[in-house]
């Protein structure tokens, strides 16, 4: 089946500092969308991109849908103690009925 | 809006055991997805709904699995004769089709434990 390359696999960081992450993937993607998920909850959406090239601001967080339509990034600005959590990157197929295909997912720890 | 809503939150089960999970979707949701989601792995697709109609499965969806939709509204997901190997979190997500922007929405889940 197909597969996203989700990027880093985790990260520690200072809070305040700004966080990115991204996904790749062997094929095209017609939507690409990023979840964050707690410990013991679903996936929560954060962003959600439609056309190559698009660059969507959610907050601090900002996604760009990259222009070849495989890839995507997911930046955190000025993280904060509550950004903690597990970041989801997710592509759909036009005609797959919105099936996802999902990363494996960043781990974000925040050290206040 | 009162979101994707699963029940229950947790179950417990031996072995060999039948167990069901229900879906409530967002009200005017037209479609609904079940997603499997075990430890250190994003979620992955099982099956999915339209209305009242099945139209796509997952090989991931063995033969002791069944969902069902019966009036296009809640959802259930049923596994039969429970194995190890089922321990996972069960998620429920629905959208509305025919939206410019479709996206779609997550519940809770449910963790399920087969000892």
């Amino acid at each position: 089946g197909q597969q996203l390359n989700q990027s880093p696999q985790s990260m520690f960081i200072q809070e305040g500092e700004d966080v990115s992450m991204n996904c790749t993937s062997s094929s095209i993607f017609n939507t690409w969308l990023w979840y964050k998920q707690d410990p013991g909850e679903g996936p929560v959406l954060l962003i959600a991109l439609y056309k190559a090239g698009e660059l969507t601001s959610n907050g601090r967080l900002t996604a760009q849908f990259g222009i070849t339509r495989k890839d995507s990034f997911l930046n955190i600005s000025a993280s904060i103690p509550s950004d903690v959590g597990i970041y989801f990157c997710a592509g759909q197929f036009r005609g797959s009925n919105y099936k996802l295909t999902f990363g494996k997912g960043t781990l974000l720890t925040v050290n206040p | 809006d009162t979101g994707v809503s699963q029940d229950p939150r947790h179950k417990i089960t031996k072995r060999g055991q039948n167990v069901t999970f229900r879906c409530d979707p967002i009200s005017e949701h037209n479609r609904l997805y079940w997603y499997r989601q075990t430890l250190g792995q994003g979620p992955e697709f099982l099956t999915y709904f339209q209305n009242e109609a099945q139209l796509e499965k997952s090989r991931l969806l063995s033969d002791r699995f069944s969902a069902e939709r019966p009036k296009g509204s809640f959802s259930t997901l049923e596994i039969q004769r429970t194995e190890q190997g089922d321990s996972a979190m069960y998620l429920c997500a629905s959208s509305l089709s025919g939206t410019t922007n479709e996206k779609l929405f997550f519940g809770s889940g449910t963790q399920l434990s087969v000892l």
